[in-house]
């Protein structure tokens, strides 16, 4: 079974600049994740999609961070304008979602961001 | 809301000695309990999980962790270290009711010495 795949898996831009990382899950799973994780900190959410709806997005910076989910599947995450304190691993994640056990999740390698 | 709080940022255990790793959680519901490890450079990978069933739970590589809901706890324990073992520990905690929102504590890191 395919994993949970992610690109770029590293991106150097400088602050004001833009950015998009994709990801695309496991096949059949319905719900998608996007974690930032910080040098030295947890995953943090920023956004989870069930299918295509939204499910949460508290914790994601809209006046810079936008996510979508096109036909349930892939998802693009993109950074516009990046600032210094963006630079992260951005984990994308996916589970079976209300199908199956909540909070198992499989993850990609990650895309890691530097802002110079 | 869920919350999950990881006692210590870091723990360091001898080869062969038995590992603590603490984690308290906060859930207004029956909550399911997870332990991710993630090692230098690699992906977060599932160690063990807890979802409503046996309280006491066996996961990967000899880890185990308890349910203990009168101390809102979920420690993962291992009886004796390998080297192999060093890395960064994750608890996280998600409930159906939240829409599966799932949120990992801070980490705690691992050293194994020799």
């Amino acid at each position: 079974e395919a994993g949970v795949a992610q690109s770029p898996r590293y991106k150097i831009i400088e602050k004001r600049q833009s950015v998009a990382f994709w990801c695309n899950p496991i096949s059949g799973h319905a719900t998608l994740y996007w974690y930032q994780q910080i040098l030295g900190q947890g995953p943090k959410l920023l956004i989870q999609f069930q299918n295509n709806g939204v499910v949460d997005d508290s914790q994601l910076p809209k006046d810079r961070f936008s996510a979508e989910r096109l036909k349930g599947v892939d998802s693009t995450l993109k950074i516009q304008p990046a600032k210094l304190e963006d630079s992260a691993v951005y984990l994308c994640a996916s589970s079976l979602g209300g199908q199956g056990i909540p909070g198992e999740l499989f993850f990609g390698e990650g895309s890691r961001l530097t802002v110079l | 809301a869920q919350s999950v709080t990881q006692l210590d940022s870091h723990v360091s255990v001898s080869e062969g000695t038995p590992v603590l790793l603490r984690c308290n959680y906060s859930s207004s519901y029956s909550p399911s309990l997870f332990w991710y490890v993630q090692h230098p450079n690699k992906g977060l990978q599932l160690l063990l999980k807890y979802t409503s069933a046996a309280t006491l739970v066996k996961g990967i590589n000899g880890f185990e962790a308890e349910f203990k809901k009168s101390e809102t706890s979920f420690h993962l324990t291992k009886p004796s270290a390998h080297m192999s073992d060093a890395a960064e520990y994750f608890c996280v905690v998600s409930d159906q009711y939240g829409g599966f929102k799932t949120i990992f504590g801070a980490g705690t890191r691992l050293f194994v010495k020799a």
